[in-house]
Parts: structure tokens; C-alpha cells; sequence
């Protein structure tokens, strides 16, 4: 089950520089987006989303970028701190509350001092 | 902040034996969920719930799962009889208004 992809298993980024988390899906029935990190032995804690109608969502220094037409979604973190260093997963799910949601593989991110 | 709490953090049964993972949601919640993640693998939805039944629940979750939500508070996922194969971190989830799930730390699981 691919329907939800990052293709980059690992990035590493110089402190106080820009992190472009990178997330491709293939279902388009998907219409909400929602990003994760986790850290090792805890559970996967909530940071973004986004909805299928918007192209952007921006919190502090999170933003969350879509692209429909790509079927492509990122996440840029401006700007990166080490403690930022986590596992971040990008999710999808189809169609409002009670619904599963569907993970890419994660991508481990390391923020250098 | 309110916070999704499992327990136990790790269990560690005999293959065959029943086990239950206990999770209490954020209060006033209304949808749950369980998923798993095996060692190097994705997170995956197991099932999901409202309304004192399930809505949702996938492949993985066969006739050997059950969930309850017992009392007020608490969301169980049992297992009748754990295979080598069950061994995961689990995670329970609860979602409120904002169409946003959040995640407790998860219970460890090794069958042997």
C-alpha cells in the first residue's frame, strides 16, 4: 500500500536554516492532510493539517504547503531547531471525522547545531 | 494539556494468550481509534470508533481484535490469542471536533 509516499527517508539541516519536508499521494479522493512527529518510544504528536480547499496552513514557524494538481504536499520548518530532530510523518485521510488515516513512512530529520 | 494515556507502556505475553491495551481519550472526544506500527514498518489503522460501535476498521483487524469502551473513559483493544506476528507498538488516537486525531505514546507489545 503506497498511497501515501515520502520518498526521503533521512534529512539533515544546519540550525536556524529552513527544513522542506517532502509528501506524495496517489488516492485522490484524499482531502485532509495532517503532519506528525515522533519521537522514539512516544507517539506520533500532531503539529499541521490541512484541508483539500486551501493551499497553505501556516503555525509558527510551520507551514504546510498542498499542491492538488502535483498530489504533493510539504512542510517547511523556518526556522529549524535541534530540537526539532524527530521522525515526521505526513498522513491523509478521506472525508471528515472517524476516518482512518493513512501514513507515508516517515522521514527522520536532524537539525545540526 | 490534555493527553491520550495507554497502558501498559510494554506488555510481553506468550503466543496464544489473551492480552487488552487500555487507552484513555482526551476528554469529551468522540471518535477513537487504534493503529499499529510494526518494528521498520508504517503506521496502520487497525479500527476506529463512535458511538459505542465501529465505523471503520481494516484487513489487519480480524475476528481475533475487539474493541469496548467499557465505561466513560476508558477504549480497550483486546486480543484473543496473540500470534508472534501481533507484535507492535500500538497506538490508541481520539479526535474531537477538528477532524485532527491525537495519539497516545503507544504500548509495546512483543509476543514470544
Amino acid at each position: 500500500d503506497q498511497q501515501v509516499k515520502q520518498n526521503s527517508p533521512s534529512l539533515s539541516v544546519q540550525e536556524g536554516r529552513i527544513s522542506i519536508l517532502n509528501c506524495d499521494y496517489t488516492n485522490s479522493m484524499f482531502d485532509y492532510f495532517l503532519w506528525y512527529k515522533k519521537y522514539p518510544a512516544e507517539g506520533p504528536t500532531f503539529l499541521i493539517s490541512i484541508s483539500s480547499i486551501k493551499d497553505k496552513n501556516e503555525d509558527g514557524r510551520f507551514t504546510v504547503f498542498l499542491n492538488k494538481s502535483a498530489k504533493h504536499l510539504s512542510l517547511h520548518i523556518v526556522p529549524s531547531q535541534p530540537g526539532d530532530s524527530a521522525v515526521y510523518f505526513c498522513a491523509a485521510s478521506v472525508g471528515g471525522s472517524a476516518r482512518q488515516l493513512t501514513f507515508g513512512s516517515g522521514t527522520q530529520l536532524t537539525v545540526l547545531p | 494539556e490534555p493527553e491520550v494515556t495507554q497502558t501498559p507502556s510494554h506488555q510481553v505475553t506468550q503466543m496464544g494468550q489473551e492480552v487488552i491495551l487500555r487507552c484513555v481519550p482526551i476528554s469529551n472526544h468522540l471518535y477513537f481509534y487504534w493503529y499499529r506500527q510494526i518494528l521498520g514498518q508504517k503506521v496502520e489503522f487497525l479500527v476506529s470508533f463512535y458511538n459505542n460501535e465501529i465505523s471503520e476498521k481494516s484487513e489487519i483487524f480480524d475476528d481475533q481484535f475487539s474493541v469496548e469502551r467499557p465505561d466513560g473513559s476508558n477504549f480497550t483493544l483486546k486480543i484473543r490469542s496473540t500470534k508472534l506476528e501481533d507484535s507492535a507498538m500500538y497506538f490508541c488516537a481520539s479526535e474531537g471536533f477538528k477532524e485532527t486525531q491525537y495519539f497516545g505514546p503507544g504500548t509495546r507489545l512483543l509476543v514470544l
